[in-house]
């Protein structure tokens, strides 16, 4: 399967744990993109890497939230000290240069309790 | 601000007939607006797109109309089918080569048989 992977599928986590996503983008993808999505609403755009650069973090929610991308690679977006209210999917989505189609993956699940 | 919004946030249609997902937009300044769907516990999918300075592009049973008067977008599913049955997000790519898609809310499309 050459699509966007994400890893884990769930997450369950305490409130106050740190939790790490993984994002493996398509391997030609230089864009790559973190989104947050709750239940019946669209994808919230978080943070976007063009190869390693961060070039846009202004929307991630709060400093608990952060996202590497070392190698321009893959990619990991953590959250520190998690609140019930960081229960959501976390998408990543990559996509090619001067191309508008996104390819998403399957998504994280994160539950806080 | 900018915001992509929808109508109506759920469509229930008999298999066979046409299906119309309507979206309002307002950020004018807007290269491409991008149609997705999204099937339970997947990631968004890529449908068609269709660039600021086009009012109409066709694809496989989709077609998408773009009204920059009145800033509407709409998606026209052709003889739609169970598999159709998902939720539909009309996104906005940004301006300025900023390729950041941001989502509108969502519609869900029902098909019966």
């Amino acid at each position: 399967d050459t699509g966007v992977s994400q890893d884990p599928r769930h997450k369950i986590t305490k409130r106050g744990q740190n939790v790490t996503f993984r994002c493996d983008p398509i391997s030609e993808h230089n864009r790559l993109y973190w989104y947050r999505q709750t239940l019946g609403q669209g994808p919230e755009f978080l943070t976007y890497f063009q190869n390693e650069a961060q070039l846009e973090k202004s929307r991630l929610l709060s400093d608990r939230f952060s996202a590497e991308r070392p190698k321009g690679s893959f990619s990991t977006l953590e959250i520190q000290r998690t609140e019930q209210g960081d229960s959501a999917m976390y998408l990543c989505a990559s996509l090619s240069m001067g191309s508008t189609e996104a390819f998403f993956g399957q998504g994280t699940r994160l539950t806080v309790v | 601000g900018e915001s992509v919004g929808l109508h109506l946030p759920t469509l229930s249609v008999q298999e066979g007939d046409n299906s119309i997902i309507n979206c309002a937009y307002s950020n004018s300044a807007s290269d491409y607006f991008i149609w997705y769907k999204q099937e339970s516990g997947k990631g968004p999918q890529f449908i068609i797109d269709i660039r600021s300075n086009m009012d109409k592009r066709q694809g496989q049973r989709v077609t998408v109309l773009l009204n920059k008067t009145v800033k509407h977008l709409s998606l026209q599913i052709a003889a739609t089918q169970p598999g159709d049955s998902a939720v539909y997000f009309c996104a906005e790519n940004g301006a300025g080569g900023s390729y950041i898609p941001t989502f509108g809310r969502g519609t869900s499309l029902i098909v019966h048989p």
